[in-house]
Formats: C-alpha cells, sequence, structure tokens
C-alpha cells in the first residue's frame, strides 16, 4: 500500500530554479525519508527527518516536516541537470517497512 | 566500502518459470530487505530479513518466499512466474533493523516475464 499522495506528479524546470516536491502521509511516524531514483536504477537515500523536527537541511536540499498536517516538502535550491530523477518520500511502519509516495518526476532542463 | 550488490541485474523468463535473485547487503550489514516495483503499484514491501530471520512480510503472495545466509547476503526466489511479476526488484540494507537510519539500496533486478 502507498503510503500517501506525491505532488506534483511531474515537474520541469530550467538549470538554476529551485524544485519543490510535496509528499503527505497517513499514520504516525518516528522519521520521515527522501529517495532519489535515477532512471529505474536504485534508491539514493537523500535525507532522513525526525518527528520532532521541523526542518533539515543537507547541501541543496531542505526538508520540512509538519506533523500536524501529515505532510513534508523537499525543496532543491539551484537545480542541475544531473538532478533529473524520480524523488519520493518514505516512512517506516512496523518492522522497519518502508512506505513509498508514489513518487515526484523532476526534469531539470539544461 | 562496496555498496549494496544485486545479480543479476536484467532476467527474462517465461510464464511457470521459478527465479532466484540474490543481494549481498554492505558489509556488516545485518538486516536486508526486499522491494517490488512496478508502474502500477510503485514500491512494495515484500520482506525483510535480520539474522537469518524473516522479520516481516509484505503483501504478496506464497510464491514470494527469501531466505537470509549467515553471511547475511539475502536471496528471494519466485515461483511459478506470472506476467505481473514482471518488474524491478530492489534490496536495501542497514546495519542494524531500525527506524532511525535510511537504508541503502542496490541497482536492482529487472525482471521481465514473457
Amino acid at each position: 500500500s502507498q503510503q500517501g499522495e506525491e505532488d506534483p506528479q511531474a515537474l520541469s524546470i530550467q538549470e538554476g530554479e529551485n524544485a519543490t516536491m510535496n509528499c503527505s502521509y497517513k499514520t504516525s511516524i518516528n522519521n520521515l525519508q527522501w529517495y532519489r531514483q535515477n532512471s529505474g536504477r536504485g534508491l539514493v537515500h537523500l535525507i532522513l527527518i525526525r518527528s520532532n523536527e521541523r526542518e533539515k537541511h543537507s547541501g541543496r536540499l531542505r526538508v520540512t516536516l509538519d506533523t500536524s498536517k501529515k505532510s513534508s516538502s523537499l525543496l532543491i535550491t539551484a537545480s542541475r541537470a544531473a538532478d533529473t530523477a524520480s524523488y519520493f518520500c518514505a516512512t517506516v511502519e512496523y518492522g522497519n517497512k518502508l512506505v513509498f509516495g508514489a513518487g515526484t518526476i523532476l526534469r531539470v532542463k539544461s | 566500502k562496496a555498496g549494496v550488490t544485486q545479480t543479476p541485474r536484467y532476467l527474462i523468463k517465461t510464464r511457470g518459470q521459478q527465479v532466484t535473485l540474490s543481494c549481498s547487503p554492505i558489509s556488516g550489514h545485518r538486516s536486508v530487505s526486499w522491494y517490488q516495483q512496478t508502474p502500477g503499484q510503485g514500491l512494495q514491501f515484500l520482506f525483510e530479513y535480520f539474522s537469518e530471520t524473516q522479520r516481516n512480510k509484505g503483501n504478496f503472495p506464497g510464491r514470494f518466499s527469501g531466505r537470509q545466509f549467515s553471511n547475511s547476503r539475502s536471496e528471494m526466489n519466485v515461483s511459478t512466474l506470472e506476467l505481473g511479476d514482471s518488474a524491478l526488484y530492489l534490496c536495501a540494507s542497514s546495519l542494524i533493523p531500525t527506524v532511525d537510519y535510511g537504508y541503502t539500496f542496490g541497482s536492482g533486478t529487472r525482471l521481465t516475464v514473457v
């Protein structure tokens, strides 16, 4: 089962612009994680934000978490062509089971 | 250090056959999980192993099974393949089975059932 919705489903921007992706989830969480997937390959862990955190930064990535709205957003600043990928949020259910959103396909045009 | 290694990368099988996929986790990682990714269903959890024990299983039929060896390497088996089993199968490893860390994924095995 999917955790929730990701919005938008697809995003196309120019290099240098910022990209924002949103994720909603359904259950209480300990943490929320974001992953990137390049062209049907493996997932790369980007960032993890704990339920008691509201914002976290890692390089050009900024993640926010609003537990009252059960939502999170991922901001990629100054995007590059190499950022073209699918981005997934994931929460953890009992037994260390990752539950993923449907993903956002990001295309960065150079 | 080496990442998570999945073999083979690509596989074509015929309906009714069975298939075994292999996953070698990062050295020292004892938890291995498997996921199926399809265009229709997205990423779905299959099962998780820790110290050779299956700790959790997703909503998949009994045709899907797995195991973990004493060196933490894991295999998953799908018997009596169906067309709908065509998917990217991803393996993930972590140091210990905890919710507090991200997972490291392999590049996946692309299974095509014809």
